[in-house]
């Protein structure tokens, strides 16, 4: 039962451009969402959060939406740099739950 | 550095056998959660323990059982190892359970042969 879903598995971008990488999900009661980013050989990172009342979050070059009704977020990375190259994960949590669900990751390479 | 360490980082052990894995989570979180991440595959949540106390199951298989001590340190016991339970294996902390951002661990990585 795949409660996040991240629809493409890669994501290739020019240095200097946006990144958008998606993510949506099924359960109604999350409340909560997240992104990490994972690089090789490392455990996920912390990168950006965003509570179910907000809509948009934004943190430097990071920014999350979110959209409830359609079920779906994405994060944005302005302008995409080399470093960024990574694979991220979204995750979903419910207030009332003590797991945390997570999607299958989107591999996000930044060509200089 | 996430300040959470997990022992070893590598594992080869045959079908069959029984490893545990360690988990130490940054200083002052209580919450511990434990992930399996299969090759190509997301974190799948197996269990999540908070002060000492088991909070939630994920896919977790009988063969697996995990606790949290005093010291809130954790440990994963996996058990009758099959094939398929080569994996790399993350420990996350937090401060508090609940809906709180997670500090994962290196992770471990195991290979049944």
């Amino acid at each position: 039962d795949q409660q996040v879903k991240q629809n493409s598995p890669s994501l290739s971008v020019q240095e200097g451009r946006i990144s958008i990488l998606n993510c949506d999900y099924t359960n109604s009661m999350f409340d909560y969402f997240l992104w990490y980013k994972k690089y090789p050989a490392e455990g996920p990172t912390f990168l950006i959060s965003i509570s179910s009342i907000k809509d948009k979050n934004e943190d430097g070059r990071f920014t999350v939406f979110l959209n409830k009704s359609a079920k779906h977020l994405s994060l944005h990375i302005v302008p995409s740099q080399p470093g960024d190259s990574a694979v991220y994960f979204c995750a979903a949590s419910a207030n009332n739950n003590n797991d945390m669900r997570f999607g299958a990751g989107t591999r996000l390479t930044v060509k200089p | 550095d996430s300040g959470v360490t997990q022992t070893p980082k590598h594992l080869i052990t045959a079908t069959g056998q029984r490893v545990t894995l360690r988990c130490s989570p940054r200083s002052g979180d209580l919450s511990v959660y434990w992930y399996q991440q299969s090759l190509d595959q997301g974190l799948q949540f197996l269990i999540h323990y908070y002060n000492g106390e088991e909070r939630a199951k994920g896919n977790i298989l009988e063969r697996f059982s995990a606790q949290q001590f005093p010291d809130l340190h954790s440990e994963l016991n996996l058990s009758s190892l099959e094939l398929g339970d080569s994996a790399l294996y993350f420990c996350a902390s937090s401060r508090r359970s609940g809906t709180y951002e997670q500090y994962f661990g290196p992770g471990t990585r195991l290979t049944v042969t």
